[in-house]
């Protein structure tokens, strides 16, 4: 079956502007996670949804946000976009996004790649 | 809290063994995983440990010391391939019936001929 999809693969912003990246996760999927990755910082969680709704967020500011749509799809939206910014962005799904962890291995995709300049 | 260490890079030769370790803090534990992820790949899973002990697939084997907070990937009979970053996590209970991955910095292996 089809992995976890995520588009634009790569583009390129200047400050100020918004930027929104998309992810279809695997087909029945219902739980989406969103992280960032830079070199200096490692995969850092942003947000997780399961049913259209936002279950956890991590430690960044509101200029991120996020949606889930009633097909598992997700959105990411970043706001006034900062220099700092600029990192692979990376979604991951799981089934059912409950129950032990190892019953809810993440899977990601290949991640958008965000330069702001 | 979660923070996780492992070493940023490592390099090791075609054909041997590699150990790459892991120390979580141990409160509230619920797992470590290991990924891989090739430069400019999605990260992959390799692993995932929740009792003390070693688990082996294959090439690669994991080893886990909840009493330590302590883990460990070993690579065995490397090849080119294997050159990747290798990142481990650990679930945090969030409360909302699900799980936080946290990750360490990943380690960053070279395998050499």
């Amino acid at each position: 079956k089809a992995g976890v999809t995520q588009t634009p693969r790569y583009l390129i912003k200047t400050r100020g502007q918004q930027v929104t990246l998309s992810c279809s996760p695997i087909s029945g999927h219902r739980s989406v996670s969103w992280y960032q990755q830079t070199p200096g910082q490692g995969l850092q969680f942003l947000f997780e949804y399961f049913s259209e709704t936002q279950r956890n967020k991590g430690n960044f500011p509101g200029r991120f946000s996020g949606r889930q749509f009633s097909n598992s799809r997700s959105e990411m939206n970043v706001s006034t976009l900062e220099l700092g910014d600029s990192a692979l962005y990376l979604c991951a799904s799981s089934s059912r996004g409950q129950g032990s962890p190892g019953a809810n291995v993440l899977t990601f995709g290949a991640g958008s790649r965000l330069t702001v300049l | 809290g979660q923070n996780i260490d492992q070493p940023t890079e490592m390099t090791a030769t075609e054909g041997a063994i590699v150990q790459i370790n892991c120390t979580y803090q141990t409160s509230g534990f619920n797992g470590l995983f290991w990924y891989q992820q090739h430069a400019g790949e999605a990260p992959t899973f390799l692993s995932y440990n929740v009792l003390d002990g070693l688990e082996e697939k294959g090439r690669f084997s994991s080893f886990l010391s909840r009493s330590k907070g302590y883990s460990y990937l070993l690579l065995k009979e490397l090849q080119m391939k294997d050159s990747a970053s290798y990142l481990c996590a650990s679930p945090r209970d969030s409360g909302a019936g699900s799980y936080q991955l946290t990750f360490g910095k990943g380690t960053k292996l070279s395998v050499i001929p």
